[in-house]
């Protein structure tokens, strides 16, 4: 079973440019999930989709960050435009529900690594 | 409010031995879950073990078990018979289950380094 894709896995840009990342999750899971981690520091949920409806964005700074999830399949995180701050790494995770069960349910990608100059 | 506490920055162990990776956590829900995971340099979070607030025996994992003191909100993981392979970030994490189901939450992470 494929796992769940992320592209880039490395971005470097300038402060005040626009970046976009792309997540693919396993095929038949219906929730995503961004987060980001910062160097030192655990991930953070950003957003979460329910097939193609947000569930929770309270996190997301929506001022500069985007999020889309078409269809209820691929989704697409955005940042216009990057600060210094925002460099870190973004992860991608999927889950067969909205974790209403018990266990492991989410599953990450390897991640984008974003440098902000 | 939730949180995840990791005390150990960064720990060393000799192959083939045990290590316990701390893990303290804060919460007022009695329905939550504990999780670890491992984060290689690859940067994928791989999904290690899992307990319920109402587990009654710990949860173990092959080589990892975790260990669950409630009273103390302690959840340390355990890895016996350490390998060179096992050098990663570890994060443990929680999720409530309770009236507001949140998302998971996790703590700082520790650094396991094994020696040869």
């Amino acid at each position: 079973e494929a796992g769940v894709a992320q592209s880039p896995r490395y971005k470097i840009i300038e402060k005040r440019q626009s970046v976009a990342f792309w997540c693919n999750p396993i095929s038949g899971h219906a929730t995503l999930y961004w987060y980001q981690q910062i160097l030192g520091q655990g991930p953070k949920l950003l957003i979460q989709f329910q097939n193609n409806g947000v569930v929770d964005d309270s996190q997301l700074p929506k001022d500069r960050f985007s999020a889309e999830r078409l269809k209820g399949v691929d989704s697409t995180l955005k940042i216009q435009p990057a600060k210094l701050e925002d460099s870190a790494v973004y992860l991608c995770a999927s889950s067969l529900g909205p974790m209403g069960g018990r266990g492991p349910e989410q599953f990450f990608g390897p991640g984008t690594r974003l440098t902000v100059l | 409010a939730q949180k995840i506490t990791q005390t150990q920055p960064g720990m060393f162990v000799q192959e083939k031995e045990a290590v316990t990776l701390d893990c303290t956590y804060d919460t007022s829900d009695q329905s939550y879950g504990l999780f670890w995971y491992k984060q290689p340099s690859s940067g994928e979070m791989i999904f290690l073990i899992y307990q319920g607030s109402y587990d009654e025996q710990n949860a173990t994992e092959g080589r990892y078990s975790l260990n669950f003191q409630k009273a103390r909100k302690s959840a340390n993981l355990v890895i016996s018979a350490s390998q060179l392979g096992d050098s990663a970030m570890y994060f443990c994490a929680m999720r409530n289950y309770g009236g507001s189901q949140g998302n998971l939450i996790f703590g700082k992470g520790t650094k396991l380094s094994v020696k040869p």
